[in-house]
């Protein structure tokens, strides 16, 4: 099946900082990613809509500024966190959508971002 | 505003069960819905895919159901195993060009040996 990699897996970090994630499809090309947010015991909610060559698509109440979008390959989207503070602390995952809409989804393996 | 519900929120069952795990959606114009299994600090895996037109996928011991009209969909483990403990999600699709998913609350399922 395909495969996604994200990374960092796990980050601590100070709060001020900005922290970087990084998901890639490994097997496919992916012109649509998909970042989501989970807070514990809570289900994903989208954060943004990553595609290829333009700008990222952000869900209400998602500060663009905050949590940059870049999708510069087909293979490669990077979500950067920036000036962190306690409250960004969260799982993120990103998804990669290979082909159409009728195809599965693929996620990666999640990064639990700590913000002290 | 599509909301999606997950019943039960956890279950605990005996190796060997058959279970049932349920999904519902507010707005039946969706154009797809997926069942995935996320294990604890990891991400998801797709376990079936659904097309708004269909009634029904099956993968090995998972069956998963869709009845779009009121708005459920059910997803059907027989004998179950103690591998098979992980919190379930359900999502729908809303279709469009990049058929943006809602997600459900999810079950926690435990199967105990």
């Amino acid at each position: 099946g395909a495969v996604v990699s994200q990374h960092p897996s796990r980050v601590i970090c100070k709060s001020g900082t900005s922290v970087k994630i990084e998901c890639r499809s490994l097997d496919f090309q992916a012109t649509t990613m998909f970042w989501y947010r989970q807070f514990p015991k809570q289900s994903l909610m989208l954060m943004a809509t990553s595609n290829e060559g333009s700008k990222a698509t952000y869900e209400q109440g998602v500060e663009k500024d905050k949590f940059l979008i870049n999708h510069a390959s087909l293979t490669l989207s990077t979500l950067t966190v920036t000036s962190a503070h306690p409250e960004d602390s969260s799982f993120y995952i990103c998804s990669a959508q290979r082909g159409g809409v009728n195809e599965k989804l693929f996620f990666g393996s999640g990064t639990q971002l700590s913000v002290l | 505003k599509q909301e999606v519900t997950q019943i039960p929120a956890a279950l605990s069952v005996p190796e060997g069960e058959n279970l049932v795990l349920n999904c519902s959606f507010t707005d039946s114009a969706i154009y797809n819905l997926q069942w995935f299994r996320q294990d604890p600090g990891k991400g998801l895996t797709s376990l079936l895919l659904i097309q708004s037109s269909q009634r029904e996928q099956t993968s090995g011991r998972l069956n998963a159901s869709l009845d779009k009209s009121s708005g459920r969909s059910t997803l059907y483990i027989a004998a179950s195993q103690p591998g098979d403990s992980a919190t379930y999600l359900c999502a729908v699709g809303s279709g469009g060009a990049t058929n943006k998913l809602i997600f459900g609350t999810g079950t926690l399922l435990a199967v105990q040996p």
